[in-house]
């Protein structure tokens, strides 16, 4: 059984760095695409971007140049690092396991977790 | 950008009723289109994938159809725990989009 689990501060001040980790077990991370996706309170879902094992990486342009996502194979995990965060970026965030393909759907998800941008 | 228009915002309908939601995309996106269903403080679980395969574990009660731009998530005889928000969600151009939403309330 595939497991996600995400982990990171649950507050972050505005113009700082939103930094989030998910730990996959059950599976390995070398063998498919991972996802993170968000979704602001009471709102719907947004795609972040997503990570291949070997560094590929693929983001949604309405963050333009403030997300990076990263691959750490030897701890099974991937992450997340949004920078000069506003309020507008308060969202449960949700990782979630892709395809072997780049472009696919997501199952299973993380929990997910709660971050909230304010001073 | 694909955006995905579902309809209706919510749809309140009786257990043993049947449900139908729709899901239209600003442009073709073959079959290439997934359901969700989410319940309150829960991740979405995917329902539906490539218009209209189940996904392990999903009951035959859910079922997919359509091409194109056009789709449909039916539920048949709905259950009290059916009530929750769904999702549509397109693959076929980047970025990877999601409809906003049909709530179902069960009565």
């Amino acid at each position: 059984q595939v497991l996600l689990q995400e982990s990171g501060p649950g507050l972050v001040k505005p113009s700082e760095t939103l930094s989030l980790t998910c730990t996959i077990s059950g599976e390995s991370i070398s063998t498919y695409y991972w996802s993170w996706i968000r979704q602001p309170p009471g709102k719907g879902l947004e795609w972040i971007g997503y990570i291949y094992h070997s560094g590929d990486t693929k983001s949604n342009p309405s963050l333009k140049s403030r997300v990076t996502i990263s691959v750490d194979t030897s701890k099974n995990q991937f992450s997340l690092k949004l920078t000069s965060v506003t309020a507008a970026d308060t969202a449960v965030y949700y990782c979630a396991k892709g395809s072997a393909t780049g472009t696919s759907w997501f199952a299973p998800w993380g929990h997910g977790t709660l971050v909230t941008v304010s001073s | 950008e694909i955006v995905l228009t579902q309809s209706p915002a919510t749809l309140s309908l009786s257990p043993g009723e049947r449900a139908t939601l729709s899901c239209r995309a600003s442009q073709s996106v073959s079959n290439y289109l997934a359901w969700y269903q989410q319940k309150p403080g829960q991740a979405p679980r995917l329902l539906i994938y490539d218009a209209s395969n189940r996904a392990t574990g999903i009951p035959a009660r859910f079922s997919g159809s359509g091409s194109g731009t056009d789709f449909t998530l039916t539920i048949i005889s709905l259950e009290p725990e059916d009530s929750a928000v769904y999702y549509c969600q397109q693959r076929i151009n980047w970025p990877i989009t999601f409809g906003q939403g049909t709530r179902l309330e069960i009565k």
